[in-house]
């Protein structure tokens, strides 16, 4: 079944310890990106990759890492983290290369509490 | 700067009614358009997306969405509402000039009564 993964699902934790929200794709996307949920503000995104080793800034990248090392991985980082980083997480694929066409498949969501 | 509004925080709407979420965005050029509908708990799902051609777009489970250049708009549309299309609704704009780049309005929540 073609799907996006993430993991963990639900996750507490405390201010500074590091952690990160896996996510996997298995369809062959080269595009993969990061979004956070927000009550009132809708989805923005953290960062994108457009293809193994190619990432870039969404609208608000502070506090967090990315890196695609393989096609089918994009792991977020955040190496402090912060109450304020408390949010739902979505992790995107597509095929999207150059076309701008492509739709996106999300993930079921990270929900990330940070204490 | 970029951005994507969808004034209506919730739209309520009797089954069987026509229902109507807006969508209006402020991007440079011709940008592609999108609707995604998230339902409780579950990540997004694609509904439709205009990238050029007719101006009315069709898509799943009967929606269809209508882009007015002029008004730069993008309203999400559909004949006949069911109770299952409760669910939050989002619009989305990616900008020509940044393939990678995907702008979301802050979503609808729609409702529909028996």
């Amino acid at each position: 079944e073609a799907q996006v993964t993430q993991n963990p699902r639900y996750l507490i934790t405390v201010t500074g310890k590091k952690l990160t929200v896996t996510c996997s794709q298995n369809m062959n996307h080269e595009y993969m990106s990061w979004y956070r949920q927000d009550p009132g503000l809708g989805l923005r995104q953290i960062y994108y990759s457009m293809n193994v080793e190619v990432t870039d800034k969404g609208d608000v990248p502070e506090g967090y890492k990315v890196s695609r090392k393989e096609k089918r991985n994009f792991p977020l980082i955040l190496e402090s983290p912060s109450p304020n980083q408390t949010s739902l997480y979505f992790c995107a694929s597509s095929l999207l290369q150059f076309t701008s066409t492509d739709t996106q498949y999300f993930g079921p969501g990270t929900r990330l509490t940070v204490l | 700067a970029q951005s994507v509004a969808q004034p209506e925080d919730q739209v309520n709407v009797a089954e069987g009614n026509p229902l109507t979420v807006k969508c209006t965005y402020s991007v440079s050029g011709n940008p592609y358009l999108f609707w995604y509908v998230q339902y409780p708990n579950r990540g997004l799902q694609f509904l439709l997306k205009y990238i050029t051609g007719d101006n009315l777009v069709k898509g799943s489970y009967g929606f269809e969405a209508e882009f007015n250049k002029s008004q730069t708009s993008f309203h999400l549309k559909k004949p006949s509402a069911l109770v299952s299309d409760s669910a939050l609704y989002f619009c989305a704009v990616r900008p020509v000039s940044n393939t990678g780049k995907l702008i979301f309005g802050q979503g609808t929540t729609l409702q529909v009564k028996p």
